[in-house]
């Protein structure tokens, strides 16, 4: 149980464009999910808490205009990078929170060309 | 903001040797999480620990909650190939959020 899946698992776009991510728990209901993104040989910074029907909480420097978070059901969590630049190449990864344990996704490699 | 640092930051052994890493907070944390990261895929939780001074077994995996609260401790004994990838601690906080500030990772290479 507690598997959560990503979508894409990787994309590759032109600057300028938007990226859609979809983050999902298969087999639970999550109220609250979590993105993060991670650049090589680095570790995962957290960049914003999604929460089911309300506003996606960001960090301190995240942008929430360049990455919009929508949360509609209690199974989706998904994540736009609009107008992407190769700076926001990246690992992306979500989790979902299941009682008070996070559950991972398995990444989205995103490449802006 | 809160930082964890990781000790060693990569390691590269033999098969069969055993494997210690540790990680540092300056603040006091009541939960201490360890996760391994497989390459290209999302990080997978190895050991929590909830009390100071706990001493916690996974198979070959053996974590330990610092009796100061700042830091934790992981051992891999007789380590195996398949024990490679980025190994990370992590501590819940933001109260009820329960959000993760991860470790800088240690990096485990496993020679056959």
């Amino acid at each position: 149980g507690a598997v959560v899946s990503q979508h894409p698992s990787w994309v590759i776009c032109k600057s300028g464009t938007s990226v859609k991510i979809e983050c999902r728990s298969l087999d639970f209901q999550a109220t609250t999910m979590f993105w993060y993104r991670q650049f090589p040989k680095q570790s995962l910074m957290l960049m914003a808490t999604s929460n089911e029907g309300s506003k996606a909480t960001y960090e301190q420097g995240v942008e929430k205009d360049k990455f919009l978070i929508n949360h509609a059901s209690l199974t989706l969590s998904t994540l736009t990078v609009t107008s992407a630049h190769p700076e926001d190449s990246s690992f992306y990864i979500c989790s979902a929170r299941q009682f008070y344990e996070q559950y991972f996704g398995p990444g989205t490699r995103l490449t802006v060309t | 903001g809160q930082q964890l640092n990781q000790s060693p930051q990569s390691m590269f052994i033999q098969e069969g040797e055993d494997v210690s890493m540790n990680c540092t907070s300056s603040s006091i944390f009541n939960t201490w999480l360890w996760y391994k990261q497989d390459p290209g895929e999302g990080p997978v939780l190895l050991i929590a620990l909830y009390k100071a001074g706990e001493l916690t077994s996974n198979g070959r995996l053996t974590a330990q909650f610092g009796i100061t609260r700042k830091d934790s401790f992981l051992n891999i004994s007789a380590s195996i190939p398949s024990d490679v990838g980025i190994y990370f601690c992590a501590v819940p906080w933001g109260g009820a959020t329960n959000k993760l500030i991860f470790g800088t990772g240690t990096l485990l290479a496993v020679q056959p």
